[in-house]
């Protein structure tokens, strides 16, 4: 089937940026998003992108969407102690469905 | 509002045992998902709904049924438990108002099959 790909882990030092890295497979997805899960939590919705947008900004949150690459960005710009969390990418794929990736497990690290 | 709540927050659960996990909204959306998360695996949708009345499978939807009679509820049952079932299993709901189609979850129910 078609797949959302993120890496697993990423640490990075608190004050720093983060950028979390996403591949899709379905160029019909007309929306993409991030999501945060806290430890013992449900997933919380960061910010999404419409598929015809490159970039989006939200905050500390940017979005890059290169469609031709069919990748997904999310920075997080002065990551602090609280960002730590596990982060999922999305896909909208037909009417109420949507296919997620296996999430990338951020540290960050005093 | 409640937003998405799910009941229980964990069950123990013995191989053949059957069960139902409750899923509901107050927020009038159209859209009610099942998934379960499993380490390294992500979120693997199991079932959903577009509305009262109408669901279709997901990746994963063996060994699992769903209903759907009113907007707000969406049970999922286990029909004969099996360890491969243990797992965390999130509902989620959406609609198309406004154009995002954004999910809310649940707090999950932690599901151990022995």
């Amino acid at each position: 089937g078609e797949d959302v790909e993120q890496s697993l882990f990423l640490s990075v030092r608190e004050g720093d940026s983060s950028v979390i890295n996403c591949t899709y497979t379905d160029s019909s997805s007309t929306y993409l998003y991030w999501y945060k899960q806290e430890p013992g939590a449900g997933l919380q919705l960061l910010t999404y992108i419409f598929s015809n947008m490159d970039m989006k900004q939200d905050q500390r949150l940017t979005v890059l969407l290169n469609k031709k690459d069919k990748h997904l960005s999310l920075r997080i710009a002065d990551t602090q102690t609280g960002d730590s969390a596990i982060y999922f990418c999305a896909q909208k794929r037909s009417w109420g469905k949507f296919q997620f990736g296996a999430g990338t497990q951020v540290v960050v690290t005093p | 509002n409640a937003g998405v709540t799910q009941t229980p927050k964990f069950q123990v659960l013995k191989t053949g045992q059957s069960m139902t996990l409750q899923c509901a909204q107050d927020m009038n959306h159209e859209y009610m998902s099942w998934y379960r998360q499993d380490p390294g695996m992500g979120l693997r949708l199991i079932h959903y709904s577009v509305g009262a009345g109408i669901t279709d499978q997901g990746e994963v939807p063996n060994g699992y049924n769903v209903s759907r009679s009113t907007t707000e509820d969406f049970p999922l049952r286990l029909l004969s438990a099996a360890p491969s079932q243990t797992s965390v299993y999130f509902c989620a709901s959406s609609n198309s108002r406004g154009g995002s189609y954004e999910q809310y979850f649940g707090p999950g129910t932690r599901l151990t099959v022995t």
